[in-house]
């Protein structure tokens, strides 16, 4: 069965980056494209991005644009999501989630809670 | 970005009644040349992920029980719970994925009457 099982969560000062890995298992690792969206305090889902993890193509949000990355390790079938220069508008809960075609979003790691606070 | 807008922002349906959720795109979410609206709905309930529940605006995903249902096209779709049930308390969210920097309804919290 498909599972993505993320990293823990993560406390982090104002200013610093966070990096949060995805692993995946149960399917052809570089078949499906992963996406990171985030569910921050009172807010929509928000998309950050995705990775053809096939050939490691990225898409980024114009908003994050400038501050995340996203990778993938095709040998430990795990996506890594980077966000840098951190403010408290970014404690959010983050979610990598599997591309079943076309931008349908299948399977979700369970997700990892930043916190930013100084 | 397209902007998807919710009506309403929460409702209270009793149990066994119907619950219907509106979700409007600021453009058409039409694929043309495949003559399928790329509009999703996701039930979220906390401390978990959002579930995907339909895709292509009325395709319910497997194991999803047919109480969903999905309808709409262009820009103009709805969510329908023909009998809510007990665990069908959740936030659900309308989602686009027609234009390459994809963007989520404002969520419609569903509640007990």
């Amino acid at each position: 069965q498909v599972h993505l099982v993320q990293s823990g969560a993560e406390v982090k000062m104002p200013g610093a980056s966070v990096k949060v890995s995805c692993k995946t298992s149960g399917y052809t690792f570089t078949n499906y494209a992963v996406h990171w969206v985030r569910l921050a305090p009172g807010q929509r889902l928000e998309w950050l991005g995705w990775v053809n993890t096939g050939n490691g193509d990225t898409k980024y949000s114009q908003k994050f644009q400038d501050r995340v990355t996203i990778t993938r390790d095709t040998s430990a079938s795990t996506v890594y999501m980077e966000l840098s220069s951190l403010g408290s508008e970014d404690t959010a809960m983050y979610f990598c989630t599997r591309d079943l075609v076309a931008g349908i979003l299948d399977y979700w790691g369970q997700g990892t809670l930043v916190t930013v606070s100084s | 970005d397209i902007v998807m807008t919710q009506s309403p922002d929460s409702l209270a349906v009793s149990l066994g009644e119907r619950a219907t959720i509106n979700c409007k795109s600021s453009q058409s979410l039409l694929y043309k040349s495949k003559n399928k609206n790329c509009l999703a709905w996701y039930q979220q309930k906390p401390g978990q992920p959002p579930k995907l529940l339909i895709y292509w605006a009325s395709t319910r995903e497997s194991g999803v029980p047919d109480r969903f249902s999905g309808s709409g096209s262009g820009s103009d779709f709805t969510l329908t719970i023909s009998s809510l049930q007990a665990e069908d308390v959740a936030v659900y969210y309308c989602h686009q994925y027609y234009d390459t920097s994809r963007t989520f309804g404002q969520g419609t919290k569903v509640e007990i009457k």
